[in-house]
């Protein structure tokens, strides 16, 4: 089972990014999101599809239909320029990890 | 706050095995709600899950790594760890130990440690 993320998303500060996931009903698997900072272990900030962990500002939201899982950050800003992971469970691999997605707050 | 931290060599000759410790601090690794788990990231790259361990002592591995991985737990130590056998330079990457959850069909992991570098080399 795989996870594919595109490499890298640019977004403009105050504005919208989209992270996409996409895998083989992904929908029905409740993907999950992590952030990774430069020299940092990742940090859980979407879990089943679309809760936030304690903590996680509200401008991180997830959602997810068929094929795709979305990371959607509102109002952008420049600390959330970080790799993105997102994270599944299939019965065939256990745990998998899309391969990340670089997001630039330029 | 739980808190993972792991311990071991930072150097690893090829084709020996590599033993990691996570100790767990401010819970107990005994509580049934949680997965132990080894993570790794090969520098520059991406996270490649390894397998966890239960506190019973069950175990699920990575199927393409299954020949090579064991992971066990100590309840009494608080701790758990990783053998990873016939090291490459291909196996060289930051492991970190991480905390898993599994609640209505997710899976997922909410608390994790700093990470320690491995590197492998003669």
């Amino acid at each position: 089972y795989e996870l594919t993320q595109p490499p890298s998303v640019s977004v403009s500060p105050g504005q919208t990014a989209s992270i996409t996931c996409s895998g083989d009903k992904l929908g029905d698997k409740y993907a999950c999101w992590y952030q990774q900072k430069p020299g940092q272990s990742p940090v859980l900030v979407i879990y089943q599809g679309t809760k936030r962990p304690s903590g996680i500002p509200g401008r991180f939201s997830g959602s997810s239909s068929g094929n795709t899982a979305t990371l959607t950050i509102s109002g952008t800003q420049a600390m959330d320029e970080a790799d993105y992971y997102c994270q599944a469970w299939d019965i065939s691999t256990a745990v998998v990890f899309g391969g990340g997605t670089k997001l630039t707050v330029l | 706050q739980v808190q993972l931290q792991e311990s071991g060599p930072g150097l690893v000759k090829p084709s020996q095995t590599l033993s990691l410790t996570c100790v767990v601090s401010g819970g107990s690794i005994n509580r049934g709600d949680y997965y132990w788990s080894w993570i790794r990231q090969s520098p520059g790259k991406g996270l490649e899950w390894l397998g966890y361990v239960y506190f019973t002592g069950t175990t699920y591995y990575k199927p393409s790594l299954k020949s090579r991985v064991i992971i066990s737990v100590d309840t009494s130590m608080n701790h758990f760890s990783l053998r990873l056998t016939s090291m490459t330079a291909a196996d060289t990457a930051v492991y970190h130990c991480a905390r898993g959850l599994a609640a209505n069909g997710a899976y997922y992991f909410d608390q994790w440690g700093p990470g320690t570098l491995v590197t492998v080399s003669s």
